[in-house]
């Protein structure tokens, strides 16, 4: 069995600000994680991904996630938000072949 | 990167008709495709796994004679929303699995809007 649980909802940042979106997951598999975005109206773009190599993975756009696996934790940061980084953010968990998604976070950014 | 296409991006259709849309792995081939079914503001919910040449495993709660899918080829796999109804209007997003050196990334195609009127 395995389960995603996004902290967080919403997050408000303003622009330039960081940017912190936890994610805790369980797994009975080694899992492979990852952070997706979700723009209004359109589909799911990879931002990162851990599959059992570096804990500490960057992906597009200046973000990077570090697994933990003694905290079960999967966060995801960016040192200064960007106005086009307001999305909705889905922490996903893959342990055998399924995925499991969290609740998603809403993601707005301050002018 | 590998890219995952979906068409129609929007489709309106008569209560009672059928739809079906198309989910394209466009430069790399794959024998397991996902249907997923977002509700406005929710996260998205899995309706079933396709696999190239053998019946699709459902989710448990969707009818498949409903929710008809078709993994012909590798790189294809067609969802059709039969008899459709206008609570089945929803977006429809597939995703498509890589192997080999990527690590069996998932991919995402654009998404499918379907409003039944």
């Amino acid at each position: 069995a395995q389960s995603v649980t996004q902290l967080d909802s919403h997050v408000s940042v303003s622009e330039g600000t960081p940017v912190l979106l936890r994610c805790n997951y369980s797994s009975s598999y080694s899992p492979s994680l990852f952070w997706y975005v979700q723009h209004p109206n359109k589909g799911l773009q990879l931002l990162l991904k851990y599959t059992s190599a570096a804990t500490l993975v960057k992906g597009i756009n200046g973000f990077e996630a570090e697994f933990k696996k003694s905290e079960t934790s999967f966060h995801l940061t960016k040192p200064s938000a960007h106005m086009s980084d307001a999305a909705e953010y889905f922490c996903v968990v893959k342990g055998d072949y399924k995925l499991s998604f969290g609740a998603g976070t809403t993601v707005t950014v301050r002018a | 990167g590998a890219v995952v296409s979906q068409h129609p991006s929007r489709v309106i259709c008569k209560s009672g008709t059928s739809v079906k849309i198309e989910c394209r792995s466009l430069d790399f081939q794959a024998t397991t495709m996902f249907w997923y079914r977002q509700f406005p503001k929710q996260s998205l919910m899995l309706m079933a796994t396709s696999n190239e040449g053998s019946k699709a495993t459902y989710e448990q709660g969707v009818e498949k004679d409903k929710f008809l899918i078709n993994h012909a080829s590798l790189t294809l796999s067609t969802l059709t929303v039969t008899s459709a109804h206008p609570e089945d209007s929803s977006f429809y997003i597939c995703s498509a699995q890589t192997g080999g050196n990527s690590g069996n990334t998932i991919y995402f195609g654009e998404g499918s809007w379907l409003t039944v009127v």
